[in-house]
């Protein structure tokens, strides 16, 4: 099964500032997804992020605000800008591994962002 | 459009107690169903999941699902509970097919705290 690392694991930031979360996978994997986790909520899914093409996003999340990079198949960033308190969640990428069938989901252990 | 409900969000139990964890979910379409568990501090991993064929799905740790399409549930099971199976278990589908595949629509989570 596909190991995925994030960084920073958490980080509590000010207002208005940005922060890049980073999203490491030990095999190279076509789909990757991140995800937000708000206090007490369900995840949501942010965007889709496949190398060499510009992100999907879902309904509600736009590029400005949360831009994505996906350099090669192992690797991708999340950027939350100009944040707010709203903003504070726990952020998830997560892999499809191909290798292991049909829709095997990996995620990875989540960044948890304190806005201030 | 696609939504899954877990219809507790807290369940205290025993140790060596059964449990059930229920879910249900309304889709136009057929879906692929999921079962993830979060212990505290750690990404997501998965339990089990159904894609096609016997609906008594079994997955790792003793548990196993069952999926009923007339009722449109996946409840998920354990006949005997240990403390090491405290965490937050969610549901989530997945759409064959379409622009859509791959992107999971998860409940809310519902925290299984099993005491000794």
């Amino acid at each position: 099964s596909a190991v995925i690392s994030q960084k920073p694991s958490r980080d509590i930031c000010q207002r208005g500032t940005s922060l890049t979360i980073q999203c490491q996978v030990d095999s190279q994997v076509t789909m990757m997804f991140w995800y937000r986790q708000q206090p007490g909520q369900s995840l949501t899914l942010i965007a889709t992020a496949n190398q060499g093409s510009e992100a999907t996003y879902e309904s509600g999340f736009v590029i400005d605000k949360f831009p994505i990079s996906r350099p090669n198949l192992t690797f991708s960033t999340l950027t939350v800008s100009n944040m707010s308190p709203e903003d504070s969640s726990i952020y998830l990428c997560s892999v499809e591994d191909e290798g292991q069938g049909p829709l095997e989901q990996y995620f990875g252990p989540g960044t948890r962002l304190t806005v201030t | 459009a696609q939504s899954v409900t877990q219809l507790d969000s807290q369940v205290p139990v025993f140790e060596e107690a059964p449990v059930e964890l229920r879910c249900n979910y309304s889709s136009s379409v057929s879906v692929y169903l999921f079962w993830y568990v979060q212990y505290p501090n750690q990404g997501l991993q998965l339990l089990l999941k159904y894609l096609s064929g016997s609906t008594l799905v079994k997955g790792i740790n003793g548990f196993e699902a069952e999926f009923n399409k007339s009722q449109t549930s996946f409840h998920l099971r354990k006949p005997s509970v240990h403390i090491s199976d405290t965490a937050e278990y969610f549901c989530a589908v997945s759409v064959l097919g379409g622009s859509t595949l791959g992107r999971l629509y998860f409940g809310r989570g519902t925290q299984l705290t099993v005491w000794p």
